[in-house]
């Protein structure tokens, strides 16, 4: 499968625990770009990565952190986690046209 | 600051009917929009960018710069047109990054 894969599908956790999730862009793309999707605030954007280097920040909080590797994949860590940390991750690459194309996500949920 | 509204969280049209989904955009440059859907149990996919000017699956869109506008439009909605949609903006200001809308759950009835 040359598309976005993201890894794990599911993954239940207490609060204050620690996760990585981890994607790997389509073949050929060098942008990673990681949102976060709850119930009431749709897809919020959280920070891309384009060839190893941050790229553009957007809402995303100081308890998370992420890395694009040689190898162009990218994990996201999200640390002290907090009920509201419950939502889906999204990952997507993008080529030379703009156009996003995502994972299946991240269902996290924080108990 | 950019910024991207879908007014609707949630629009119920009949089979048959025009459906309208409204976004509206705040932003300094020149922006590329882009609508986005996500059917149910399927990735979220682009549906139509506003470069394009194309029609797929009978919407359209246009980019109407006067008003900050970018709504979708179809004139004959149809049962599988259920999803959730998302309107998009991408640009180059504070960073190539492409910012989504809060979305609007489109349930077309029979």
């Amino acid at each position: 499968d040359s598309g976005v894969t993201q890894t794990p599908k599911h993954l239940i956790t207490a609060t204050g625990q620690r996760v990585t999730l981890r994607c790997s862009p389509r073949s050929g793309d060098l942008s990673v770009y990681w949102y976060q999707q709850s119930l009431d605030q749709g897809l919020q954007f959280l920070i891309q990565y384009y060839n190893g280097e941050e790229r553009a920040k957007g809402n995303i909080l100081e308890r998370f952190s992420a890395q694009q590797f040689p190898d162009l994949h990218s994990e996201l860590n999200l640390s002290s986690l907090e009920l509201g940390d419950s939502a889906l991750y999204f990952c997507a690459s993008n080529g030379a046209t703009g156009e996003l194309f995502f994972g299946e996500g991240s269902r996290l949920t924080v108990l | 600051a950019q910024r991207v509204t879908q007014p609707e969280k949630l629009l119920s049209v009949f089979k048959g009917a025009p459906v309208e989904l409204k976004c509206n955009y705040s932003y300094s440059g020149s922006p590329e929009l882009f609508w986005y859907v996500q059917y149910s149990r399927q990735r979220l996919q682009l549906l139509l960018r506003h470069i394009s000017r194309e029609s797929i699956k009978g919407f359209t869109a246009d980019l109407n710069k006067g008003e900050t506008s970018f709504h979708l439009k179809k004139p004959f909605a149809q049962e599988e047109d259920s999803a959730m949609y998302y309107c998009a903006l991408s640009g180059d200001t504070g960073g190539f990054k492409t910012i989504f809308g809060a979305g609007t759950r489109l349930f077309v009835k029979a």
